[in-house]
C-alpha cells in the first residue's frame, strides 16, 4: 500500500530535550515536506526535500533541522524543543518538485501531535 | 508574498444543502491552487486543484474555478452529504513548485 508513515504519532517531551520525529514514504517520491499545523493558522511549511541531499527552508524554519540521506526518509529534528513548538506535525510526499510540477499531488501521512512541557 | 485567506468556518449544513467556501489568494506570479480535505483524525488529502487560470477543478461533485481577475479559488458543491464533513483548506503553490501555502481551514459538519 502506497503511504507516508510517521513515528511517533504522540509525543509528550520537556523543554530542550532533543527529539526527532520519523518520515518514510514507499512511493518513491522525490519532493518531501514537514509542515505544522495549529489552530487558526493552518498549515505552515517547515522544510522541504527537493531530493536526496538536497532541502531548503519553508515558511517557518527556525528551531527545526532536516535531512535527507536517503530517498524514502525525510527526519525532522527539534535540538532543543520548546513549548511553542507543541504543534500537530505533518510530513507529506509528491512525486516531484521544481517548476512545472504543480499538478503533482502531494501524499500526507497521519500527523505526530507533539507536546513540549 | 504569499498567502491565503479563507472563509472562517466552523459550517454546518443540512444535508442535500448547496455548498461553497470562499478562497482568495495572493501570489507573485502564477501559482497553482489546491483545495485539500482532512477528516478528523487523519492527514490531508487532495480534493481538486487547478494550475492556471479560468481552469476548474472538480472531484467526487466538488467544483472550483481558478479566476485570476478575482484571485479566487471557491470551493463548491451542489448537494452536501453527511460523509463530506471535514475540514477543507485552500492552498497554493508558488511557481517554484517547492514552496506550499495553506489557508487556516474550514470546518464543515452536515447533519441529516
Amino acid at each position: 500500500e502506497a503511504q507516508v508513515t510517521q513515528n511517533p504519532r504522540y509525543l509528550i517531551t520537556v523543554t530542550g530535550k532533543k527529539l526527532t520525529v520519523t518520515c518514510s514514504q514507499n512511493m518513491n517520491h522525490e519532493y518531501m515536506s514537514w509542515y505544522r499545523q495549529d489552530p487558526g493558522l493552518g498549515l505552515r511549511q517547515i522544510y522541504y526535500s527537493m531530493n536526496v541531499e538536497a532541502t531548503d527552508k519553508g515558511d517557518v524554519p527556525e528551531g527545526y533541522k532536516v535531512s535527507r540521506k536517503e530517498k524514502r526518509n525525510f527526519p525532522l529534528i527539534l535540538e532543543s524543543p520548546s513549548p511553542n513548538q507543541t504543534s500537530l506535525y505533518f510530513c507529506a510526499s509528491s512525486l516531484r518538485g521544481g517548476p512545472g510540477t504543480t499538478s503533482y499531488e502531494q501524499y500526507f501521512g497521519p500527523g505526530t501531535r507533539l507536546t513540549v512541557t | 508574498g504569499n498567502s491565503v485567506t479563507q472563509m472562517e468556518g466552523p459550517v454546518t449544513l443540512s444535508e442535500e444543502a448547496f455548498l461553497t467556501i470562499n478562497c482568495t489568494y495572493t501570489a507573485t506570479g502564477y501559482p497553482s491552487l489546491f483545495w485539500y480535505v482532512q477528516y478528523p483524525g487523519e492527514g490531508l488529502q487532495l480534493l481538486l486543484k487547478a494550475t492556471k487560470a479560468d481552469d476548474k477543478g472538480s472531484n467526487k461533485g466538488f467544483e472550483a474555478t481558478y479566476r485570476k481577475e478575482t484571485t479566487s479559488f471557491h470551493l463548491e458543491k451542489g448537494s452536501v452529504q453527511v460523509s463530506d464533513s471535514a475540514v477543507y483548506f485552500c492552498a497554493l503553490s508558488d511557481p517554484t513548485g517547492n514552496q506550499f501555502y495553506f489557508g487556516t481551514g474550514t470546518s464543515l459538519t452536515v447533519i441529516p
